[in-house]
């Protein structure tokens, strides 16, 4: 079983509509979770960087993880065509002995039709 | 603009040669990461660097090496003995103190030819 567990899609949804992504996960001492976008080959683009439970809201993105079920979600409010891209969930157990090793999700593709 | 400048964009190589990628950053950051991309796989880390002259190996190093004399570069060289070389290699880099935000290049796309 993976540290980090993403559904890869592909996801399709319309213009204005409201997504949700999600990662599990299994190792408790994560308490760092970031959220990535990634455009067809380029290098990913940092979203969102949340500390332990709880939400934050940037504009149109939302993340909230409960570290009580080791579950993060991003919600992506009236999503856009430019809003098609992979989104790579991350997660960290911060400052161990083995520096800010990030453990990455595979990636859900998603594509925002007009 | 500060920022991770990865070059080539793409790299050819022919089998039983050694390659290798340069990653340059300019925000100060203490520490370095290289990671591998590959479909359906995410990310995976090959090396990472705390300090200058100090690195170590991440999950799947085998084949792979790397140097950091500065701050700034942390050059990756993918050997004749990486098994599978063809893949999307990124360069990352990140503060070393409890923030854990780390940026990302743009890439380097490797074809074994």
């Amino acid at each position: 079983q993976k540290e980090v567990e993403q559904d890869p899609g592909p996801l399709s949804v319309p213009e204005g509509a409201i997504v949700s992504l999600n990662c599990t996960y299994s190792n408790s001492a994560f308490q760092y979770f970031m959220w990535y976008r990634q455009y067809s080959r380029k290098g990913p683009e940092l979203l969102m960087y949340t500390y332990s439970s709880g939400n934050k809201e940037d504009g149109r993105f939302t993340a909230q993880v409960d570290k009580s079920s080791k579950y993060i979600s991003l919600f992506i409010r009236d999503s856009q065509p430019s809003d098609s891209a992979t989104y790579l969930c991350a997660m960290s157990a911060g400052l161990t002995g083995g520096g800010n090793k990030l453990t990455f999700g595979t990636g859900t593709q998603l594509k925002v039709e007009l | 603009d500060g920022g991770i400048t990865q070059s080539p964009k793409y790299l050819f190589r022919k089998e039983g040669q050694n390659v290798t990628l340069s990653c340059e950053q300019n925000l100060n950051h203490d520490a370095m990461y290289w990671y591998r991309q590959d479909p359906g796989q995410g990310l995976r880390l090959i090396y990472y660097s705390q300090i200058v002259n100090d690195f170590q190996k991440g999950d799947i190093a085998e084949g792979y090496s790397v140097s950091r004399e500065k701050k700034e570069s942390f050059p990756l060289t993918v050997t004749s003995a990486q098994k599978n070389p063809t893949a999307f290699y990124l360069c990352a880099s990140s503060r070393q103190e409890m923030n854990t935000e780390a940026f990302f290049g743009q890439g380097t796309r490797l074809t074994v030819v």
